[in-house]
């Protein structure tokens, strides 16, 4: 079965500081994953992906994640925190080996960053 | 208009009501979403569309119905909706694989938010 946990409901990090948002899955074959961002009222911005190749992944406001396949982990990194990063995060995942692409989601951490 | 757009933003509803969804997506996409997004429970896969044919309906109650009548549109009918359906209803779209690759991840719509009383 397919799953994914973000053991963390809430992040809170100081502005200027790297954040850490994290995220394991459980899946039957080869993952792809996956990083979402929302902002209140808003839909899911996708962030960046791991398909295949190089396992630190860099994505879109200077996000990167790091796909680490023993610890089937996928944390989304910043090295330096914005004020407006503030949002919820979400990990996903789905199963390389299916030919249609369901998603499955995490809870969501919610980010934090203060002045 | 680019990406994904979704109409009304906002709908409040009785349950005698009837309403519709609608979802738009810009981006030459073949496969098409509805979620579910209520507060502190996770995101719920409803519906999937590929090349304007359902794929997975994920028990979902008859009271939902969706229509795909072409590849870049996708409707959410609701008709004698609970108030527990009120929720954030979210529609994505993805390229997926046709012979080649894929582009594999989802663009989502800002969102419908939903109120029945």
């Amino acid at each position: 079965a397919q799953s994914v946990a973000q053991p963390e409901d809430q992040v809170n990090v100081a502005e200027g500081n790297p954040l850490t948002v994290k995220c394991t899955y459980s899946v039957s074959g080869n993952p792809y994953l996956f990083w979402y961002v929302q902002y209140p009222n808003r839909g899911l911005q996708f962030l960046l992906k791991y398909i295949t190749g190089d396992n630190l992944v860099k994505g879109s406001y200077g996000f990167e994640a790091e796909f680490n396949k023993s610890q089937t982990s996928f944390h989304l990194k910043k090295p330096s925190a914005l004020v407006s990063d503030s949002a919820l995060y979400f990990c996903a995942v789905r199963d390389s080996s299916l030919t249609l692409g369901r998603l499955y989601f995490g809870r969501g951490t919610q980010l934090t960053v203060w002045p | 208009e680019t990406g994904v757009t979704q109409t009304p933003r906002h709908l409040v509803m009785g349950m005698t009501n009837k309403k519709s969804l609608k979802c738009e997506q810009h981006l030459g996409h073949n496969a098409m979403y509805w979620y579910k997004q209520s507060a502190k429970k996770p995101l719920e896969l409803m519906f999937v569309y590929s090349l304007e044919e359902r794929v997975e309906n994920n028990s979902v109650p008859s009271r939902f119905s969706p229509e795909c009548p072409n590849s870049s549109h996708l409707f959410l009918h609701l008709h004698t909706l609970q108030p527990e359906d009120s929720a954030l209803y979210l529609c994505a779209s993805s390229q997926e694989p046709e012979g080649g690759t894929g582009i594999y991840e989802q663009y989502f719509g800002p969102g419908t938010r939903l109120t029945v009383t």
